[in-house]
């Protein structure tokens, strides 16, 4: 069975130190790995979209990298206002369309 | 654009009622999906229409569950009869046309269920 695990299911940062959230992939035929934001109350908010190993996408203090297993969004120096749950997802060649999304790692930046 | 666009926001029920959840998708989108978000599970496709057709059920937990798209600008999610299990968060996303439907998916901002 197709799985995503993402890893921490929490973290506290203070403002200014970065780090870095984990998805773990165990898929057949990656057609594309995504990265949502969701703030409390709200609906996922698209980020990236990444398709083959070696891939980075950056916005702002995000970055994503793609590995044949894994993916990572980097936060650099991030401010209270990156507070929010972030998702991956994975759609795969035998999923017309569909996404599975990870459980989400909740982020909590303190000023 | 507005957005994707749910109705209601918020919704109490008891258990054993008819509870019916409404979606506009953004103007132009094809792509049509109904979610479930708790705790628990996480984020889950329950079904996905194209083109206001639906072309894969398979995540609806069970008869209880039924969704339809009568025309491109609305699409419902029904619970007959609702039971607190059912008790969740749940989601409308849509996405416009592409390759395979490649492209992201505009998420609504939610109706929270109760079922009590």
């Amino acid at each position: 069975e197709d799985q995503v695990t993402q890893s921490p299911e929490a973290l506290r940062l203070q403002e200014g130190e970065s780090s870095s959230l984990n998805c773990s992939y165990t898929v057949s035929g990656l057609r594309g790995l995504f990265w949502y934001r969701q703030d409390p109350g709200k609906g996922p908010e698209f980020l990236f979209t990444l398709y083959s190993a070696g891939e980075e996408k950056e916005k702002e203090r995000l970055k994503a990298t793609l590995t044949k297993k894994e993916s990572f969004l980097h936060i650099t120096a991030p401010k209270p206002e990156d507070s929010a749950t972030y998702l991956c997802a994975v759609r795969i060649n035998s999923g017309y369309s569909t996404l599975t999304f990870g459980k989400g790692t909740m982020l909590l930046v303190s000023p | 654009d507005a957005g994707v666009i749910q109705s209601p926001r918020h919704e109490v029920t008891e258990m054993g009622q008819e509870v019916t959840l409404r979606c506009k998708p953004i103007s132009g989108h094809d792509y049509l999906f109904w979610y479930r978000q708790t705790m628990m599970r996480g984020l889950e496709l329950l079904i996905y229409f194209n083109n206001n057709v639906p072309i894969d059920d398979s995540g609806m937990p069970e008869d209880r569950f039924s969704a339809k798209m009568p025309n491109a600008s609305f699409s419902t999610l029904k619970i007959q009869p609702s039971e607190p299990r059912d008790s969740a968060v749940y989601f409308c996303a849509s996405s416009p046309p592409g390759l395979a439907g490649n492209n992201e998916q505009f998420f609504g901002p939610g109706t929270r269920l109760t079922v009590l």
